[in-house]
């Protein structure tokens, strides 16, 4: 069946570096993924999301890119800082029913 | 704006007691309802999701159960909690159609002794 995954539980940066963080899915058919953030004790926050037409897809310091061929996908933040401490989330749907499928997250934490 | 509620915060109930979770949607119509379950340092599973009124679908097998007797109101429930259904709950809304993200509400810590 479709999985989720994530290459890396947890990731240390620098404040001011950049941050990738990557996420493998299995399912050919998924057409619509999103990364949440999500910080203790709260829900997940929508950040950033990209259509399986496109390969990449630029926010505020984030940036999603879509490798479809491996199925892959990165959230890249840039000048990283210590509010973006957090677990990320991806997550993918397929079709329009607006089931999500999430992986197990991936801890990020920025050091000062 | 849309902005959506969910009650209680945190909750520890005795097993064998009933349940009941709420939560509510406010600005917005028609929208797609969900209800996930989060277990500790995981990612979030799929309970149950609605597309309107009286409609409810569940994803997993379990002993809970979900009704949404009102457009922007969602339901969880249980007649007896088991030790496993402790988690992390949380409600989300999306718009009903085409491709969009989730919003959810900052869940429910429910801990069932």
């Amino acid at each position: 069946g479709e999985s989720v995954g994530l290459h890396l539980p947890t990731l240390s940066v620098q404040e001011g570096d950049n941050s990738i963080i990557n996420c493998a899915y299995s399912n050919s058919a998924s057409d619509y993924f999103i990364w949440y953030k999500q910080e203790s004790g709260k829900g997940p926050q929508f950040i950033i999301d990209i259509r399986s037409n496109m390969d990449k897809r630029q926010g505020q310091r984030v940036t999603v890119l879509l490798n479809k061929t491996v199925k892959h996908l990165s959230l890249q933040i840039a000048a990283t800082q210590p509010g973006d401490s957090a677990v990320y989330f991806c997550a993918e749907n397929i079709g329009n029913a607006g089931k999500s499928t999430f992986g197990d997250g991936t801890t990020l934490t920025v050091k000062p | 704006s849309q902005t959506i509620h969910q009650w209680p915060a945190t909750l520890v109930q005795p097993v064998g007691s009933p349940l009941s979770l709420e939560c509510t949607v406010e600005g917005t119509s028609n929208p797609n309802l969900y209800w996930y379950r989060q277990a500790a340092g995981r990612g979030l599973q799929l309970l149950f999701y609605s597309v309107g009124i009286g409609q409810i679908s569940s994803e997993v097998p379990q002993n809970l159960s979900a009704s949404r007797p009102q457009d922007r109101q969602f339901i969880l429930s249980s007649k007896k909690l088991l030790l496993s259904d402790s988690g992390f709950y949380l409600c989300a809304w999306s718009v009903l159609q085409g491709h969009s993200p989730l919003h959810f509400g900052n869940g429910t810590r429910l801990t069932v002794t």
